[in-house]
């Protein structure tokens, strides 16, 4: 299988832990993107890289979050000091990055804090 | 006023009925437009992507109103198989930002038997 894969696909944790979430994207895919789901919405942007350099992140990603590429490939999402608030599903998506915008998902990363 | 809103359904519909959704933006200069499905638990996939002429893909057909702001999805013929949510997905900047691709809470549709 090619697409986007995820690790892992659930994660459960006390609070105040610190967890992280692996995603690799498409091969020769340029962009990858980190979103937030909770249940009744729409995914939610967190931050996207072009290759290894991070050009956005939301306003969502508190200093608890951290999210590297560093050579370009895989991506991680680290959140440190874990709140029961953080508690949804983590979706990585990918993108070619030569003007198509069409993003692949993979099948996320479903965190509880407890 | 959300930058995307649906409404969030469930829509209900017998198999073998027709139908349609709406989704309105509120960035005038929005750019290009998408429709996802997401089975429950699982991941989005695109459906389909939403020209400004309209566009169909067998059963489906996507619309785009710019004057009023909004998208449409039609679904003929529809099979237990639609049942999902429906995700519309604007992106108000273009090419250059990933934050402005902005996803709607989605929309329910549930076909019975």
């Amino acid at each position: 299988d090619t697409g986007v894969s995820q690790d892992p696909r659930h994660k459960i944790t006390k609070r105040g832990q610190n967890v992280t979430f692996r995603c690799d994207p498409i091969s020769e895919h340029n962009r990858l993107y980190w979103y937030r789901q909770t249940l009744g919405q729409g995914p939610e942007f967190l931050t996207y890289f072009q290759n290894e350099a991070q050009l956005e992140k939301s306003r969502l990603l508190s200093d608890r979050f951290s999210a590297e590429r560093p050579k370009g490939s895989f991506s991680t999402l680290e959140i440190q000091r874990t709140e029961q608030g953080d508690s949804a599903m983590y979706l990585c998506a990918s993108s070619p990055g030569q003007g198509g915008e069409t993003q692949y998902f993979g099948p996320g990363t479903r965190l509880l804090v407890l | 006023r959300k930058e995307v809103e649906q409404d969030p359904g469930p829509f209900n519909v017998p198999e073998g009925a027709t139908v349609a959704f709406n989704c309105t933006y509120s960035n005038s200069a929005s750019q290009s437009f998408f429709w996802y499905r997401q089975d429950c638990r699982k991941e989005p996939k695109l459906l389909m992507s939403v020209y400004s002429s309209g566009n169909e893909d067998g059963r489906f057909t996507a619309q785009l109103n710019r004057a009023s702001q909004y998208i449409s999805l039609l679904i003929r013929d529809s099979k237990l198989s639609d049942s999902a949510t429906y995700l519309c997905v604007v992106n108000m900047e273009g090419y250059s930002s990933a934050s402005k691709i902005i996803f709607g809470s989605g929309t329910r549709l549930s076909i019975r038997p």
